[in-house]
């Protein structure tokens, strides 16, 4: 069973300030990881999707790194704003790739505070 | 483009009944996967069809079964509901040439 894991649960975060939260997944087996921004009421909306290691994607305000050898991915916010609160969820892709179900993590649920 | 739609957007229905969810993927895709969110999970994968088959399924009982029709859309069907089958139903749709798995927004299943 893959375990996909995310850190925090919830983040409170005071606009204009910068935050990152964490997900890591197994490091074996490797092909693609995927960083979803998920309002209420809406459809996951796709951020990155990951599959170098050492890759570092950036749009706008959001940026991820990726770091396949020991499982772990970053995803950091600069500068807040209220829109930028929702859940963010992280899935890994394992060797079978687009053949295969993403496997997510709980989700880091961020509130920005204005 | 309109993106991945699902139908319904609510449902509720009566243990042991049954219900069948929709889902259009994205135009130019042609693999269709079904996932289930329930109260505090992530989503967790279900099945994915392609080419009108079953290609690969998660950990899922024989309740859940699917079908995709030749315009590439796909319904979720789950027979003899249990109340632990209430949830969020997303439908997603894959581009394999960017590794990019779109999603819809979901149609909310209840159980009573």
């Amino acid at each position: 069973i893959l375990n996909v894991e995310q850190s925090p649960q919830s983040l409170h975060v005071q606009e204009g300030d910068s935050t990152n939260f964490t997900c890591s997944f197994p490091s074996s087996n490797f092909y693609a990881l995927h960083w979803y921004r998920w309002e209420t009421a809406k459809s996951p909306e796709a951020l990155f999707v990951m599959t170098l290691n050492g890759d570092e994607k950036k749009k706008g305000r959001i940026s991820a790194t990726l770091n396949t050898k020991e499982g772990y991915s970053y995803l950091y916010i600069k500068g807040s704003q209220p829109e930028d609160s929702a859940t963010y969820l992280c899935a890994f892709w394992g060797v079978g790739g687009g053949a295969d179900g993403l496997t997510f993590g709980k989700g880091t649920h961020l509130i920005i505070q204005p | 483009d309109a993106g991945v739609t699902q139908s319904p957007t609510h449902l509720i229905k009566t243990r042991g009944q049954q219900v069948t969810l929709r889902c259009s993927p994205k135009s130019g895709h042609d693999t269709v996967s079904w996932y289930q969110q329930a109260l505090g999970q992530g989503p967790q994968f279900i099945f994915q069809y392609y080419e009108e088959e079953e290609r690969q399924r998660g950990n899922f009982p024989d309740r859940f079964s699917g079908h995709q029709f030749p315009n590439y859309s796909s319904e979720l069907n789950v027979n003899a509901l249990l109340l632990g089958d209430s949830a969020l139903y997303l439908c997603a749709s894959t581009n394999l040439a960017f590794n990019e798995q779109f999603f819809g927004p979901g149609t909310r299943l209840t159980v009573l």
